[in-house]
């Protein structure tokens, strides 16, 4: 079992809707989430990160975390063209494993006009 | 400010060449990470480096690849005898201070072993 999963998508949601996009994580203990854009050919981008259970919101997007259910969520209101990328969920292990993030295959996300 | 910079953006190696990969962080950061990206993959974690100290080095795929930080700013990855299965975006990243503060990533070097 991969320790960061994410469904691959394609993931299509009209102009105007939520778009959500959801993450699972293997390591009970992790403490650090992260939300990670990358458009087509560019290199990642940090759209939101969280730390505690919770919602946390800025601008139009929101991230959500449940750390007994071992879930991160990211949605995205009133989707925009311009969101349309791969969304990569991150996560910092705490198992005593790597320094760097853990990196899911990330989610590509369509939005049609 | 600069963000972080990295050169070549793309490198075409023939297989069996060494091939050297530049980071430069952004300027202050203690903290600096590499990361592989194959095509359609996340990321992969391959060192870190706080200041000119190489903390952790467990995501390095061999002992063909070697990274260094020797004044704690500007990183290189060097990649010897390379091999077609490295072929990839590697990813420069830097942090203010420690592995949970936000990482800023680099735009990569595209490598292509052929």
């Amino acid at each position: 079992q991969k320790e960061v999963e994410q469904n691959s998508g394609p993931l299509s949601v009209p102009e105007g809707a939520i778009a959500s996009l959801n993450c699972t994580y293997s390591d009970r203990g992790s403490q650090s989430f992260f939300w990670y854009r990358q458009y087509s050919g560019k290199s990642p981008e940090l759209i939101m990160s969280i730390y505690s259970n919770g919602d946390k919101e800025d601008g139009r997007f929101t991230a959500q975390l449940n750390k007994a259910s071992q879930y991160v969520s990211l949605l995205i209101r009133d989707s925009q063209p311009s969101d349309s990328a791969t969304y990569l969920c991150a996560v910092k292990l705490a198992g005593g494993g790597a320094d760097g993030l853990t990196f899911g295959k990330g989610t590509h996300l369509i939005i049609q006009p | 400010g600069a963000g972080v910079s990295q050169s070549p953006r793309y490198k075409v190696a023939k297989r069996g060449q060494d091939v050297a990969l530049r980071c430069d962080p952004i300027s202050g950061h203690v903290s600096l990470f590499w990361y592989q990206q194959a095509l359609g993959q996340g990321p992969e974690f391959l060192t870190y480096f706080q200041n000119e100290a190489q903390l952790d080095k467990s995501g390095l795929p061999s002992d063909r690849f070697f990274a260094e930080r020797p004044e704690g700013s500007v990183s290189t990855l060097k990649i010897q005898r390379t091999q077609q299965e490295d072929s990839a975006v590697y990813l420069c990243a830097s942090s203010r201070a420690g592995v949970i503060e936000t990482q800023y990533f680099g735009p990569g070097t595209r490598l292509l072993v052929l």
